[in-house]
């Protein structure tokens, strides 16, 4: 049963646009949640996180936004950029790292 | 440069084979991880260790197994019980099991089965 839902397997962005990743849990106990970024051949690697407590969370050209009552989080990139190009996972916690949820993840292409 | 190692890159397994899976780590994080990724699935736990000489079973750990003899190797051996062992394993580690903590992953192994 997937816990964390990333219901785009893929999106296509125009260089400079915005990119709007979207991502949905099920576990209202969930307080924690991170966005990863991967390249091909190479690890996941972390890109922003917001807790439970915000609503809002912003670094530099990337935005987090969290809406508890519809259990839904969205990743926010301002401008998209061709290295941007990735597949993105969004994450859930409830308690701990060794008690995460990941997405199935998306797959941002920015055409430049 | 500090990071995660894993290797082989790509790996294949014969009928009836154990096979291991190496993780190696030299930014020394207490804990480290296996994850399983499937064609459209997410990262799926398969074990984790918080210090040396304790792991934890994840969500998928049923033909599998780990050591933690030492902070910065956590391998993993996909054994022959594991019946459907094709799929992209990756290691992580974190400087604890906190709730805020982020993981830190190698580039992946890639096992195929023969």
């Amino acid at each position: 049963d997937q816990q964390v839902k990333q219901n785009s397997p893929s999106l296509s962005v125009q260089e400079g646009r915005i990119s709007i990743l979207n991502c949905d849990y099920t576990n209202s106990m969930f307080d924690y949640f991170l966005w990863y970024k991967k390249y091909p051949a190479e690890g996941p690697t972390f890109l922003i996180s917001i807790s439970s407590i915000k609503d809002k969370n912003e670094d530099g050209r990337f935005t987090v936004f969290l809406n508890k009552s519809a259990k839904h989080l969205s990743l926010h990139i301002v401008p998209s950029q061709p290295g941007d190009s990735a597949v993105y996972f969004c994450a859930a916690s409830a308690g701990g790292a060794n008690n995460l949820f990941f997405g199935t993840g998306t797959r941002l292409t920015v055409i430049p | 440069d500090g990071g995660i190692t894993q290797s082989p890159k790509y790996l294949f397994r014969k009928e009836g084979q154990n096979v291991t899976l190496s993780c190696e780590q030299n930014l020394n994080h207490d804990a480290m991880y296996w994850y399983r990724q499937d064609p459209g699935q997410g990262l799926r736990l398969i074990y984790y260790s918080q210090i040396v000489n304790d792991f934890q079973k994840g969500d998928i750990a049923e033909g599998y197994s780990v050591s933690r003899e030492k902070k910065e190797s956590f391998p993993l051996t996909v054994t022959s019980a594991q019946k459907n062992p094709t799929a992209f394993y990756l290691c992580a580690s974190s400087i604890g099991t906190g709730p805020r903590e982020k993981l830190f992953f190698g580039s992946g192994t890639q096992l195929s089965v023969l």
